[in-house]
């Protein structure tokens, strides 16, 4: 069963807006990562933020982690539209999940110029 | 470096047929994964090694077996293929960084099988 459970799972918005992207989770983690996939492409990684962590930055990105409400939140400031692809968030549950990341279904982010 | 690298990139078999879907990579990644993505079911993990001679089983093993003999090669064969393995495959490599492991993904293989 998928871990993550991500909403919306389809966001359209204009060039320029503010795009927000949720995950929620159900098992404790060791730290949660956001992957963006261009259409018939790879993944790429984004950003990855601990559980000791509850905010992170990186360019354009914004990443909050509530551990206590198992969810995250992905921001992508002054969006462009080679920001549209679809973006998966991915826990690490460390133990002897060690190395496994579990994904959820994923958002598809459309913008459009 | 070139990365993971897959191949073939694309695949049609028969049903009841083997094959082999092949990934390598070249950063000396201690960790190796292979995912399948079905659409609307984002990637659902099929296998992992955490390291040469070290395999394990993920949400969905069955149907599929893998070994990984050196740290850059981990081969996922399919051992008689049905229709219901029809999707596009992903390997990935990842390494600890203060227990943590980011994954580095090839550009996958798009298997129908028929």
């Amino acid at each position: 069963s998928q871990q993550g459970e991500e909403d919306p799972q389809a966001l359209s918005i204009q060039e320029g807006e503010n795009a927000t992207m949720n995950c929620s989770y159900k098992t404790s983690i060791n730290n949660l990562q956001w992957y963006r996939q261009n259409s018939g492409r790879g993944l790429v990684h984004l950003i990855l933020i601990r559980s000791n962590e509850r905010e992170k930055h990186s360019g354009r990105l914004r990443v909050t982690l509530d551990t206590s409400k198992k969810s995250s939140s992905l921001l992508i400031t002054a969006s462009r539209a080679a920001d549209t692809a679809s973006y998966f968030c991915a826990t690490e549950a460390g133990g002897t999940s060690y190395g496994k990341l579990t994904f959820g279904q994923g958002t598809i982010l459309t913008v459009h110029p | 470096n070139a990365g993971v690298t897959q191949t073939p990139k694309f695949q049609v078999l028969k049903t009841g047929q083997s094959m082999t879907l092949q990934c390598a990579q070249d950063m000396n990644h201690e960790y190796m994964s292979w995912y399948r993505q079905d659409p609307g079911m984002g990637l659902r993990l099929i296998h992992y090694s955490v390291g040469a001679g070290i395999t394990d089983q993920g949400e969905v093993p069955n149907g599929y077996n893998v070994s990984r003999s050196t740290t850059e090669d981990f081969p996922l064969r399919l051992l008689s293929a049905a229709p219901s393995q029809t999707s596009v495959y992903f390997c990935a490599s990842s390494y600890s960084i203060q227990g943590a492991n980011e994954q580095f993904f090839g550009p996958g293989t798009r298997l129908t099988v028929l």
